[in-house]
């Protein structure tokens, strides 16, 4: 079975400061990895995934998520926190040729003055 | 732009009713989704469609069952609404292969009295 771990249900960062958001991963087979981001009262935006290609993945507004298999994380990171990060954050991974997704609790991103 | 569409926002209905949640999606996608999102548990899957008429069981089924008649076109039912199924239903869609994104719609908030 796979499963997907955040930890930190709620992280709170000041402006300008670096933004890290811990995700670990369980999985008998190479995960396809992905990180979401959802702003109070919508749906769910893809931010950046990971699909084998670089362990280093680059997604929108300069986030970013680094790929370590020996750690079996997926950290999600950002170098200066703006007030209009703060959102609901969500790891999630699928394996093979399936595109369900499993999720983790999800981690809440307070950025303050 | 991708687009997926539910159909309320916002949903009351008592105990014992029947409740349809209807999501449409215009990408053409084959897989259709319907998760629950609850504070602190995630996002959990009630079902998965991978073609028109077909479905499988998500984690959490019991007290749901869904539709799929057209391919752009996914049902959520809830047979007799009970009020631990107060929450928020989100619909997603994707192509089907691991490693996609998966799109999803803005999310129906129910609540059952």
């Amino acid at each position: 079975a796979q499963s997907v771990t955040q930890l930190g249900s709620h992280v709170s960062v000041s402006e300008g400061a670096l933004v890290l958001l811990r995700c670990n991963y369980s999985s008998s087979v190479p995960p396809y990895l992905f990180w979401y981001v959802q702003y109070p009262n919508q749906g769910l935006q893809l931010l950046l995934k990971y699909t084998s290609a670089a362990t280093l993945v680059k997604g929108i507004n300069v986030f970013e998520a680094e790929f370590k298999k020996s750690e079996t994380s997926f950290h999600l990171t950002k170098p200066s926190a703006h007030m209009s990060d703060a959102a609901e954050y969500f790891c999630a991974l699928n394996t093979g040729t399936a595109s369900k997704l499993t999720f983790g609790t999800g981690t809440r991103l307070q950025v303050t003055l | 732009d991708v687009k997926v569409t539910q159909s309320s926002r916002y949903l009351v209905k008592r105990t014992g009713e029947k409740v349809f949640l209807e999501c449409v999606q215009d990408m053409d996608h084959e897989n259709m989704f319907w998760y629950r999102q609850d504070p602190g548990l995630g996002l959990r899957l009630i079902y998965f469609s991978y073609d028109v008429k077909m479905k499988e069981k998500g984690d959490i089924p019991e007290g749901y069952s869904v539709s799929r008649e057209k391919k752009e076109r996914f049902s959520l039912i809830l047979e007799s609404a009970s009020t631990n199924q107060t929450s928020m239903y989100l619909c997603a869609s994707s192509l089907p292969s691991g490693g996609v994104p998966v799109f999803f719609g803005p999310g129906t908030r129910l609540t059952v009295l």
